[in-house]
């Protein structure tokens, strides 16, 4: 079945730095979605991305899709202590699946 | 407010004892889907639903059932619970293939 990789699984970084993950699927996504979950909390929906070499920009939070739509990242300029959290990608199991897979997500944490 | 609630929020219980955890939304989405979460694993989806009366397995549906008979709930039920379904649970909705908006969790442990 599809598989969903998200690398590092990890991030430690001090305040100010920059961050990025990276996301890889197995198989070509229709679109990817991305959630960031802060410790104690549920997921929370931050952006979808459809089309192919698509970069999405929220205030430094910067999006990108990739050409061959396997692959995303989202990267963080001068990460603040409200960035920390576990942050998911997500794309359809298939063509037209209603079911989602998730990656494993990476884990930021920001050193003040 | 738009919200998906889930009850119980924490629950412990025994091997063997059925149990149900419930989710509802207010925004009259199709879809509704239940996810756990375990360490290292990640967000694993258990079921999902299109809409009433409409479900499939996701990933990981061994040991769960659930069902949609309206469109606003979507229950899931463990008819024999055992000690590794202990994890936290999330309901979720969207329209579509949309957002999916997720519930506040459910920790559960079953002893």
């Amino acid at each position: 079945g599809q598989q969903v990789m998200q690398i590092p699984q990890y991030q430690h970084v001090q305040e100010g730095e920059d961050f990025t993950t990276y996301c890889n699927s197995s198989t070509t996504l229709s679109n990817i979605q991305w959630y960031k979950q802060r410790p104690g909390g549920h997921p929370v929906f931050l952006i979808q991305l459809v089309k192919s070499g698509e970069v999405k920009k929220q205030k430094r939070l910067t999006f990108q899709f990739g050409e061959a739509k396997k692959n995303s990242s989202l990267h963080i300029t001068a990460t603040q202590t409200t960035d920390v959290g576990t942050y998911f990608c997500a794309g359809p199991s298939g063509a037209g699946s209603y079911q989602l897979t998730f990656g494993k997500g990476t884990k930021l944490s920001v050193i003040p | 407010e738009a919200q998906v609630t889930q009850n119980p929020r924490y629950l412990i219980t025994v091997t063997g004892k059925k149990l149900t955890v419930t989710c509802s939304q207010n925004m009259n989405h199709e879809y509704m889907s239940w996810y756990r979460q375990d360490p290292g694993l990640g967000l694993r989806q258990i079921y999902y639903s299109m809409n009433v009366e409409v479900t499939d397995k996701g990933d990981v549906p061994e040991g769960y059932k659930v069902s949609r008979k309206e469109k606003r709930n979507f229950p899931l039920i463990l008819e024999s619970p055992s000690p590794n379904q202990t994890s936290l649970y999330f309901c979720a909705s969207s329209r579509g293939r949309n957002e999916q908006f997720f519930g506040p969790g459910t920790r559960l442990t079953v002893l």
